[in-house]
C-alpha cells in the first residue's frame, strides 16, 4: 500500500532560523496536504497543492509539490515561537475512487526564543 | 461555528467493556473519517465513510466498528476494548474526499 515518509522526525531551532520538512510518497500521489497541530490540539488544515510542480505561499510558509507528483516540502522563513508544533503531510493516490489520505509521521517543530 | 464535535474528550475504561465515541459535523460534509494517533506513529484512519450508509475500513480496523446512519454523525464503537486501544482518536469531515479535513478536538482513551 501507499507510504508516506516525512522527515526529519524531529528538528530544534533558535528563533529566526528556518525550518523545512519532506515528504515523499511511494506513489504518485493526486493530491498533498499538510497539516499543523499545536501541542494538545488537533490537527489543523494547512494547505493542499494539486499541480506538478506547485508552489504556494502562506505568509512566511512555502509549500512545494515536486514535478512528479511524489514529493512534498514545507519551508517556514525566519522561525517564531508560534510555528511550535507537529507538521503533517498526507497525500491521496486514489486518482479519485476510493477515497484515502495517508499521512505521514510528522515532523515536531520546536522553537527556542 | 463550523465544527467537528467528538464526545468524551477523556475515557478510561475496562477491557472488555463496550464504549462509543460520538463524532458529529454541522456543515453538511459527506466524507467522515476515524484516525488513531499514537506516539511515533502518526496518524493512522481506521475507517472513513463517503456518504450515509457507505464505509469502508482504513489501515488499523481490527477491534473498531462505525456507522453511518445520518450525515453529521459518525460513531465509532469499540466492542470489547483492549489496552493496545489506548490511543488518541480523532474525528474528522470534510466537504466531499478530496477537500480539507476538518479534525475534532479529540478523544483520549485509557483501557485498562
Amino acid at each position: 500500500g501507499q507510504q508516506v515518509m516525512q522527515i526529519p522526525q524531529y528538528q530544534h531551532v533558535q528563533e529566526g532560523e528556518d525550518f523545512t520538512t519532506y515528504c515523499n510518497s511511494s506513489t504518485t500521489l493526486s493530491n498533498i496536504q499538510w497539516y499543523k497541530q499545536r501541542p494538545g490540539g488537533h490537527p489543523v488544515f494547512l494547505i493542499q497543492l494539486v499541480k506538478s510542480g506547485e508552489v504556494k505561499k502562506q505568509k512566511r510558509l512555502t509549500f512545494q509539490f515536486g514535478e512528479a507528483k511524489k514529493n512534498s516540502s514545507l519551508h517556514i522563513t525566519a522561525t517564531q515561537t508560534t510555528d511550535v508544533g507537529t507538521y503533517f503531510c498526507a497525500g491521496d493516490d486514489s486518482g479519485g475512487s476510493n477515497y484515502k489520505l495517508t499521512f505521514g509521521k510528522g515532523t515536531l517543530l520546536t522553537v527556542n526564543p | 461555528e463550523a465544527q467537528v464535535t467528538q464526545n468524551p474528550r477523556y475515557l478510561i475504561t475496562v477491557t472488555g467493556k463496550k464504549l462509543t465515541v460520538t463524532c458529529s459535523q454541522n456543515m453538511n460534509h459527506e466524507y467522515m473519517s476515524w484516525y488513531r494517533q499514537d506516539p511515533g506513529l502518526g496518524l493512522r484512519q481506521i475507517y472513513y465513510s463517503m456518504n450515509v450508509e457507505v464505509t469502508d475500513k482504513g489501515d488499523v480496523p481490527e477491534g473498531y466498528k462505525v456507522s453511518r446512519k445520518e450525515k453529521r454523525n459518525f460513531p465509532l464503537i469499540l466492542e470489547s476494548p483492549s489496552p493496545n486501544q489506548t490511543s488518541l482518536y480523532f474525528c474528522a469531515s470534510s466537504f466531499v474526499e478530496n477537500t480539507e479535513a476538518f479534525f475534532g478536538q479529540g478523544t483520549r482513551l485509557t483501557v485498562v
